[in-house]
C-alpha cells in the first residue's frame, strides 16, 4: 500500500535562509510525485510535480524538488525564503492499483518564518 | 477558463443527518476526486470519479457515495452523519486520473 511520511510537523527559517522539507514515501513502484502548499483557509495549490524524467523538478515560486529512487525521497527545496511562503506543505503520491487511481497526501510540515 | 468550485462554503449538520457537497470541474477536465482533510491533518483520499464511474476508493464507509455527472461535476453525500465527519471537504479535478488535480477552496462541514 502506498504511503508518505513528512517527518517534521513544523519548521522555522528565518527569512532568505535556505529551506529543505522531507518528504518519505513507499510504493512498490515509481509513482507519481506531488508537493502542494495550503494558505490558511485556502485550497491546495500545486507547487511541483514528478512523474518521469529528470530527477530534479522545478516548479513555482522557486521551489524545486529532487526525486531520489534509492532513498525513496523527494524533499523540496528552496534557496532563499520569503515571509510570503509560510504556510503548509503536503507532500502526495499517486499510483494505480487494480480498482483505479489513488493519491495519498502526507500529513504536512507547517513553515513559519521569522523576520 | 474557471477553476475548481465548491459549494455550499460553509454547513452545519447535526448527527444522523445527511448532506451533499457539490463540485464544479475546470473546463476540459474529466476527473474528479474527493478528499477529506480534517483539521491539522493532511487530505485523506475518500474516491475519484472518472467520466461518470467511480475510479478507486479509499477507506471510507459505504456512507460516504459520489456521483459524477455527463458534464463531469460531482456530489459527495454522506449519510448518517457522525460527530468525526466535521472536516473541510476539498475536491479536485484533472484531466484525466493520473494527471496533476487542482483543487477547489472546500466545502467546512461542522457536525454537531
Amino acid at each position: 500500500a502506498q504511503s508518505v511520511t513528512q517527518p517534521d510537523i513544523h519548521i522555522t527559517v528565518s527569512e532568505g535562509a535556505s529551506l529543505e522539507l522531507r518528504c518519505n514515501y513507499s510504493y512498490g513502484a515509481t509513482p507519481y510525485l506531488f508537493w502542494y502548499v495550503q494558505s490558511p483557509g485556502q485550497g491546495l495549490q500545486l507547487l511541483l510535480k514528478y512523474f518521469s524524467g529528470d530527477t530534479l523538478v522545478q516548479g513555482i515560486k522557486g521551489f524545486e524538488a529532487e526525486f531520489k529512487r534509492s532513498q525513496s525521497s523527494f524533499n523540496l527545496r528552496k534557496p532563499s525564503v520569503h515571509w510570503s511562503d509560510a504556510a503548509e506543505y503536503f507532500c502526495a503520491v499517486g499510483a494505480a492499483y487494480t480498482g483505479g487511481f489513488k493519491t495519498i497526501f502526507g500529513a504536512g510540515t507547517r513553515l513559519f518564518v521569522k523576520a | 477558463e474557471t477553476g475548481v468550485t465548491q459549494s455550499p462554503t460553509h454547513l452545519i449538520k447535526t448527527r444522523g443527518q445527511q448532506v451533499t457537497l457539490r463540485c464544479s470541474s475546470q473546463s476540459g477536465h474529466n476527473t474528479v476526486s474527493w478528499y477529506q482533510q480534517a483539521l491539522g491533518q493532511g487530505p485523506q483520499f475518500i474516491f475519484q470519479y472518472y467520466r461518470e464511474e467511480e475510479n478507486g476508493r479509499g477507506n471510507f464507509p459505504p456512507r460516504f457515495s459520489g456521483l459524477q455527472f455527463p458534464n463531469y461535476s460531482s456530489e459527495l453525500n454522506v449519510n448518517a452523519l457522525e460527530l468525526d465527519d466535521s472536516a473541510l471537504y476539498l475536491c479536485a479535478s484533472s484531466q484525466d486520473p493520473d494527471n496533476e488535480q487542482f483543487f477547489g477552496p472546500g466545502t467546512r462541514l461542522t457536525v454537531l
